[in-house]
């Protein structure tokens, strides 16, 4: 099984300033049939359903607002919030699509310092 | 708009099961598959497994194997997960997915949740 670890396991960042957030697999997502990375980032806040921001690695959900930004390939992933808001509390998590059982990280808290 | 209402809160003993329902609408219900994940209280997310809703294909995860199952009717568009031989690590709020632009793989709807409870 595909084990995911994210980094750091809590963060704080103060407002308007970049957050970013690490991913990594314990084997490679990446499909060389197709190029694409089986990596998505999901958003949830306390008492709700996660919400889908990034799949494929690096492509937005629709809605999801152009300073969410995901990158990497392989095993090492990144979740990059540009300018931070105070609607975007929440913990974060990764998700490996590559093959089942399909798996998720420990997640990662993200507060306004 | 795509919508996944589940059923409501449970309370079970240790050794009994949980049947949780997810209604869907606001798409072909047969198009996608249904996914389940659950969430320990303060903890991460676990992929159950998942359902075709067009020919009853299940793959389930092994920690849950053999004591899952999940079914679907397509008459009243809902899919249903049950649980059996509950111990108290299967309390947890359980989620229904749907993945519009990525099928059974990723998830970009998600059902309101259902908190399922085990204790004596």
């Amino acid at each position: 099984d595909i084990v995911m670890t994210q980094s750091p396991d809590s963060l704080a960042v103060p407002l308007g300033e970049r957050a970013t957030i690490s991913c990594k697999s314990s084997q490679s997502v990446l499909y060389s049939s197709n190029y694409k990375n089986y990596l998505a980032w999901y958003q949830q806040k306390p008492g709700q359903a996660p919400k889908l921001l990034i799949y494929w690695a690096s492509a937005r959900d629709s809605g999801v607002p152009d300073r969410f930004s995901g990158s990497g390939s392989g095993t090492d992933f990144t979740l990059t919030i540009s300018s931070l808001q105070a609607e975007d509390v929440a913990v974060y998590f990764c998700q490996q699509y590559y093959t089942t059982p399909y798996s998720f990280g420990q997640g990662t808290k993200l507060e306004i310092k | 708009q795509v919508q996944l209402v589940q059923s409501g809160p449970e309370v079970k003993q240790p050794g009994a099961s949980v049947k949780v329902s997810c209604e869907a609408s606001g798409y072909t219900f047969t198009d996608y598959g249904i996914t389940w994940v659950r969430q320990a209280p303060g903890q991460g997310l676990e992929w159950m497994g998942w359902m075709s809703t067009y020919n009853d294909n299940t793959n389930y995860a092994r920690k849950v194997q053999g004591r899952v199952t999940m079914t679907t009717d397509t008459s009243t568009s809902t899919a249903y997960m049950e649980l059996r031989s509950l111990t108290s690590d299967d309390t947890a709020v359980y989620y229904c997915a749907v993945g519009i632009v990525g099928g059974t793989s990723f998830f970009d709807n998600w059902g309101q949740g259902t908190r399922v409870t085990v204790s004596s």
